[in-house]
């Protein structure tokens, strides 16, 4: 089947803690992204990578860090730093960017 | 800044009659427009799109229209049924990514 998978769905972190979510697609697209969703806030953009090997902060970057060394991979590690964490974490990728874009299932982290 | 705005939270409607949710952007340079669904806990599925080239798209119940001079969008969906119910998110491209809306919590009753 083709798609994103994200995992894990639901994760707990405690406080100080880094922990890494992983997004993998196998659409063959050059472009993945990474949002946050918080009630009543929609979606808002983290990182962005328009094709592997590089990759470009979102309007909320700070507190996390990414990696896209594989077309198909595009890890996002939510630091220490992040100061509000808990929040439903969105996956996407589309064909390059100025295309429609499709994302995961989502992964819940939750800070205790 | 939000440069896509969905300034109603939520709307209600009866199942049979038309949905009509509503988007503005502020950007000028946008070219391109997204409506996404969202039930809570998954993430959004692609509804239906419009490039500025156009002033309306249709896919079955779902209509989209654009208003350039208005900077607006809406999308119709005639006849709603209680599956309609769900979050919808407008989105406008960035030529990078998707700026979305805050949603629209859209009720079918039956």
């Amino acid at each position: 089947d083709g798609g994103i998978t994200q995992s894990p769905k639901y994760l707990f972190r405690k406080e100080g803690q880094n922990v890494t979510l992983s997004c993998e697609q196998n659409l063959n697209h050059d472009a993945m992204y990474w949002y946050r969703q918080d009630p009543g806030q929609g979606l808002r953009l983290i990182y962005y990578s328009q094709i592997v090997n590089d990759f470009q902060k979102g309007d909320i970057a700070e507190g996390y860090s990414v990696s896209r060394e594989k077309k198909e991979s595009f890890p996002l590690t939510v630091t220490s730093a992040q100061k509000n964490p808990t929040a439903f974490y969105l996956c996407a990728s589309s064909l390059s960017s100025g295309n429609t874009i499709y994302f995961g299932e989502g992964s819940w982290l939750t800070v205790v | 800044d939000q440069q896509v705005k969905q300034n109603s939270p939520s709307l209600s409607v009866q199942e049979g009659r038309i949905s009509i949710l509503n988007c503005d952007y502020t950007n000028s340079m946008f070219d391109y427009f997204l409506w996404y669904k969202k039930y809570p806990a998954e993430g959004p599925t692609f509804l239906i799109s419009i490039s500025s080239i156009k002033d309306k798209n249709e896919d079955g119940r779902f209509t989209v229209f654009l208003n350039k001079s208005a900077k607006h969008l809406s999308l119709h969906i005639v006849p709603s049924q209680p599956g309609d119910s769900a979050v919808y998110f407008c989105a406008a491209d960035s030529g990078y990514a998707l700026n979305f809306g805050k949603g629209t919590s859209l009720l079918v009753t039956p």
